[in-house]
């Protein structure tokens, strides 16, 4: 699986969109990206994955660069309840196991 | 509800004991995962079935620990002799081979050894 690099930590004001980016440059040519979110003391919740198209679902929507080596979550109107640990994986699609890193952890206040 | 559940949600167990948690995959599912996850940490990945077979261990997974899931349908992990570093998050999830959609995941069982 192509490691992964996520900022820590961000910040995002109620009601804006909230914009969270993932480098993978060494990511394969038949890897997805996927994307998680794990709220405190739950289990991580799948968002969305994509491999070469940009995706969009009633959660989020994913845009992967044209060179597939970063790509971007956005949550186009961020609340609180969206306040978690926001995941980015890249791995094939049938692969046996997820491999998490940290993560970035978003912050929505009002 | 068709989600994953799992059982108990909290264990508080004094060292030494054993101890056995349980999850329950969505039905159609056919792979089952089993994650810890301790504090600050993202989940690490300790063991997957594909139906009744344990196809791969990982290394986290000493010889206290054992899974099982006899029918292809509900799994047991169960951790003998426990330690206090084995406090943690107990996660399992579930998705069916073959589709690229993600993982299911339940809340979790949370263990306090002491």
């Amino acid at each position: 699986d192509a490691k992964t690099t996520q900022p820590p930590s961000m910040d995002c004001a109620e009601g804006r969109a909230a914009n969270l980016p993932c480098n993978h440059s060494t990511i394969s040519g038949n890897e997805y990206v996927y994307w998680y979110r794990q709220i405190h003391s739950q289990g991580p919740q799948y968002i969305i994955h994509g491999l070469k198209n940009n995706e969009t679902n009633e959660m989020a929507s994913l845009i992967i660069t044209e060179d597939r080596k970063s790509s971007t979550l956005i949550l186009p109107h961020a609340t609180l309840r969206d306040t978690a640990v926001y995941y980015c994986i890249a791995q094939t699609g049938t692969a046996s196991k997820l491999t998490f890193g940290t993560g970035t952890r978003l912050q929505v206040t009002l | 509800d068709t989600g994953v559940s799992q059982d108990p949600r909290h264990k508080i167990t004094k060292r030494g004991q054993n101890v056995t948690f349980r999850c329950d995959p969505i039905s159609e599912h056919n792979r089952l995962y089993w994650y810890r996850q301790t504090l600050g940490q993202g989940p690490e990945f300790l063991t997957y079935f594909q139906n009744e077979a344990q196809l791969e261990k990982s290394r986290l997974l000493s010889d206290r620990f054992s899974a099982e899931r006899p029918k292809g349908s509900f799994s047991t992990l169960e951790i003998q002799r426990t330690e206090q570093g084995d406090s943690a998050m107990y996660l399992c999830a579930s998705s069916w081979e073959g589709s690229s959609y993600g993982y299911t995941f339940g809340s979790g069982t949370r263990l306090t050894v002491v």
